[in-house]
């Protein structure tokens, strides 16, 4: 079946540092969407790429879908303490249900 | 609106009792969807539903059955339950499948002892 895989699993970073997870899928992806999910609650959609080599910019986040569909990157310029939590990256191809991604875990320290 | 709510927040069960947890939600959503969230594991798919009457497996559906009398509820029932089934469990529903974003309810954290 269809496997997301997400790098790193876990992040400490200072506040003000940049960070960046990594989504690869075993599969080409019809789209991808992004969840973020802080301590104690649960994922919120965030932002779904669709076009290959997709851009998209939230603020400080920016999301980019691989040329392939088959990865895709989510990318914090300036870390705040607010960005606590955990970042999923979910895949589909066709009408397929979501295959979501084991999460990255970031910790901003202040 | 309400969007998707969970019934309850929080369960401890023994071994080989059941229960149901609940899941409603108001957005008119034909799909809907119970994961299970293990830590480091992320969520896994038990069971969904495309519609009223219709359901179909996911992922990880041994030890859950479901049922979807009306668009709204979404009840994911565990029989006999086991250790094994400790987690977080997760309901959500979207307008439609595949390129919909999911909304998710509040989540029950569930311990079997």
């Amino acid at each position: 079946g269809q496997q997301v895989m997400q790098i790193p699993q876990y992040q400490h970073v200072q506040e003000g540092e940049d960070f960046t997870t990594y989504c690869n899928s075993s599969t080409t992806l019809s789209n991808i969407q992004w969840y973020k999910q802080r301590p104690g609650g649960h994922p919120v959609f965030l932002i779904q790429l669709v076009k290959s080599g997709e851009v998209k910019k939230q603020k400080r986040l920016t999301f980019q879908f691989g040329e392939a569909k088959k990865n895709s990157s989510l990318h914090i310029t300036a870390t705040q303490t607010t960005d606590v939590g955990t970042y999923f990256c979910a895949g589909n191809s066709g009408y397929s249900t979501l295959t979501f991604g084991k999460g990255t875990m970031l910790l901003v320290s202040p | 609106n309400a969007g998707v709510t969970q019934t309850p927040k929080f369960r401890i069960l023994k071994i080989g009792q059941s229960m149901t947890l609940q899941c409603t939600q108001d957005m008119n959503h034909n799909y809907m969807y119970w994961y299970r969230q293990d830590p480091g594991m992320g969520l896994k798919l038990i069971y969904y539903s495309v519609g009223a009457g219709i359901t179909d497996k996911g992922e990880v559906p041994n030890g859950y059955n479901v049922s979807r009398s009306t668009t709204e509820d979404f009840p994911l029932r565990l029989e006999l339950a086991a250790p094994s089934q400790t987690s977080v469990y997760f309901c959500a529903s979207s307008s439609s499948t595949g390129s919909y974003e999911q909304y998710f309810g509040p989540g029950t954290r569930l311990t079997v002892t």
